[in-house]
């Protein structure tokens, strides 16, 4: 079935610092969105991309949609201590699996002050 | 409310019962998805129901799991006959689009099966 690899699987850096995070999969995807999740609350949108090659900013976030179509990346510069949570990959191949969103298996973010 | 709600947000069974968890999504959404995530893992994608048509349930992992969603709206998640294994978090998420794009995701609830 489709898979979605994301990596790192945990992260622990200081307080200032920039991260990136990134899924691969071998399949074709239409959209990809990622979204962060903090103790006991539902994952939050951060970024959604629906075009190859897209690269979109939300503050601090930058997300790419890889031109292959089977890989993003998420960038956060100068983190801060809020920053801290789950971030997952997630995407869509669309067609006879539209409604089905494929999710990575997160990278825990944790960050020194 | 202004979000997609869940309830409950804990649920303590024993096994064998059967339990129904509830997803009230934002309103005027036409999709509405079940994920059950486990601990430290990712989602795993369960159902989706995308306004009149049927719902999709590739992802629903027996029998003993079940779901409908009245009038367009509301959703119940029903698992019969509950196994130590169905503990994890089950989150229902709403999209105004299709093509499950932009989903808003509820709490969850915490299902503990003891």
């Amino acid at each position: 079935g489709q898979q979605l690899n994301q990596s790192p699987q945990s992260m622990f850096i200081q307080e200032g610092e920039d991260v990136s995070m990134n899924c691969t999969s071998s399949s074709i995807f239409n959209t990809w969105l990622w979204y962060k999740q903090d103790p006991g609350e539902g994952p939050v949108l951060l970024i959604a991309l629906y075009k190859a090659g897209e690269l979109t900013s939300n503050g601090r976030l930058t997300a790419q949609f890889g031109i292959t179509r089977k890989d993003s990346f998420l960038n956060i510069s100068a983190s801060i201590p809020s920053d801290v949570g789950i971030y997952f990959c997630a995407a869509n191949a669309g067609g006879t699996s539209y409604g089905k969103l494929t999710f990575g298996q997160g990278t825990i973010l944790t960050v020194h002050p | 409310g202004a979000g997609v709600s869940q309830s409950p947000s804990n649920k303590v069974t024993e096994k064998g019962k059967d339990v129904e968890l509830r997803c009230d999504p934002i309103s005027g959404h036409t999709a509405l998805y079940w994920y059950r995530q486990s601990l430290g893992q990712g989602l795993e994608f369960l159902i989706y129901f995308q306004g009149n048509s049927a719902p999709d349930k590739s992802g629903l992992p027996s029998d003993r799991f079940s779901a409908e969603r009245t009038g367009g709206s509301v959703s119940t998640l029903t698992i019969q006959r509950t196994q130590q294994e169905d503990s994890a978090v089950y989150l229902c998420a709403s999209s105004s689009q299709q093509g499950g794009t932009e989903a808003f995701f509820g709490q969850g609830t915490r299902l503990t099966v003891v």
